[in-house]
This record gives C-alpha cells, sequence and structure tokens, in this order.
C-alpha cells in the first residue's frame, strides 16, 4: 500500500522556467490538497480539491495551477518559477471515517528556484 | 483563517527529561490535530481531539484540548532521542478539511 506518492522529491530550477509536481493516492480518497512548508512558518494550503474534475484556491494560490483530471492524482503546476517559490511541497489526501478524519502525507518535493 | 500560535519553536533537552508545546489562538476550533515529522518525510498523524477539555494519552505523550476549545497541549513524559521531530498542531473547523497549521516546535532530544 503507498498510501500518497509525490514525483519528483527534488528539483531546481532556474526563474522562469516551469515545472509539475505529481501526487498519486491509492487510497481511493476524495479529497486531496497542496501544501508549502517554510521555516517558522508552518504548513500553508496553496490549493485543494474536493473530488475529480474539482479545484479551489487556498491561502496561497498566487503563481501555481493544479489540475485533478483523474481521482488518484493532484497536479501542483508552476508556470514561471519564482525565488520566492523556493520551499517544501506537501501533497496530502484526506481519509474521512464517520467522525474520524485523517490527513495522510506524501515525503514531500524540495524545490529551489535561483 | 484561524490563526494558530504554537510555542515555544525551538526545544532543546535531555533525554529523560519532560516537555510541553503550546497551540492557541483566538478562534474556536471544532477539532485540533497533533502530527509529528521527521526529516524528509511527510507529517504524520498523532492524535485528534474534539471535544473540549478532553485528554488522550499516547503511551508517554499527553494531549489536552482547551475547555473552551480554542487551545491544546501535548505533553511528553520522560522524552527519549526517537522523539526528535517537528511538532505541528493543525486546526479544524472550516470547509473541506482543511487544516490551518501552526509554526510549528522543532524537538531534539540528547542522549
Amino acid at each position: 500500500n503507498a498510501g500518497v506518492t509525490q514525483t519528483p522529491k527534488f528539483r531546481v530550477l532556474k526563474t522562469g522556467q516551469s515545472m509539475t509536481l505529481l501526487c498519486a493516492q491509492d487510497m481511493n480518497h476524495e479529497y486531496m490538497y497542496w501544501y508549502r512548508q517554510d521555516p517558522g512558518m508552518g504548513l500553508r494550503l496553496i490549493h485543494y480539491s474536493v473530488g475529480e474534475g474539482t479545484t479551489a484556491k487556498g491561502e496561497v494560490p498566487d503563481g501555481y495551477n493544479v489540475s485533478r483530471l483523474k481521482k488518484q492524482n493532484f497536479l501542483l503546476g508552476l508556470e514561471s518559477a519564482a525565488p520566492s517559490q523556493t520551499s517544501v511541497y506537501f501533497c496530502a489526501s484526506r481519509h474521512r471515517d464517520g467522525g474520524d478524519e485523517k490527513l495522510f502525507f506524501g515525503s514531500g518535493t524540495q524545490l529551489s528556484v535561483l | 483563517t484561524q490563526l494558530l500560535e504554537q510555542s515555544p519553536q525551538f526545544l532543546s533537552i535531555q533525554e529523560g527529561e519532560n516537555l510541553t508545546v503550546y497551540c492557541n489562538s483566538s478562534s474556536v476550533f471544532s477539532s485540533l490535530q497533533w502530527y509529528r515529522q521527521e526529516p524528509g518525510e511527510g507529517p504524520v498523524l498523532l492524535v485528534t481531539v474534539v471535544t473540549g477539555g478532553e485528554v488522550k494519552k499516547l503511551k508517554r505523550l499527553t494531549f489536552q484540548f482547551g475547555d473552551a476549545r480554542k487551545d491544546s497541549s501535548l505533553h511528553i513524559t520522560a522524552a527519549q532521542p526517537g522523539d526528535t521531530g517537528l511538532y505541528l498542531c493543525g486546526a479544524g473547523g472550516t470547509s473541506y478539511g482543511k487544516l490551518t497549521f501552526g509554526q510549528g516546535t522543532i524537538l531534539t532530544v540528547h542522549p
């Protein structure tokens, strides 16, 4: 059982380059999320999806786009990378069983924009 | 947007000591989750508290939810080097399962 898988694990970009981060989950979860983690700032929500074909903005969406064409995949795109987007990116999916809720996180993508 | 203040930001202690991490807000939460994160990995859920005044124990870890559901604490008894990591609190209460996270507490337990 792989859970939540993120690729790539590391990436270095030059300012202005584009890239896509892939998140895949095999738990049939409806809800998926993209967070970024910066020192001293915890996790901040970028975008999220409540089901296949749906996406919504989170707390810090500027400079990012997302797509959820298939239920198991949630893609995060950077069209024109900026140094301020240097961060560690985490994808998560949500398990809900009655009143029990839990987020499952991937192992992260460390992105450096030079 | 709920704002969560987590303290302390850093904690460096010796094996066997006790410690407490706090998570506070001016807003009421519907639930509060505590996660632990190791280097190079994503956060892993430790516990969820949902009822004001609730206390949950997980071996040497004790989690408490404030009566007014605005604050929570994590207490570790007799810390061990294996407890080293980043501890995050995350508050529910918004739609679509979105969590608002505190800044995190980096705990280092020295042998």
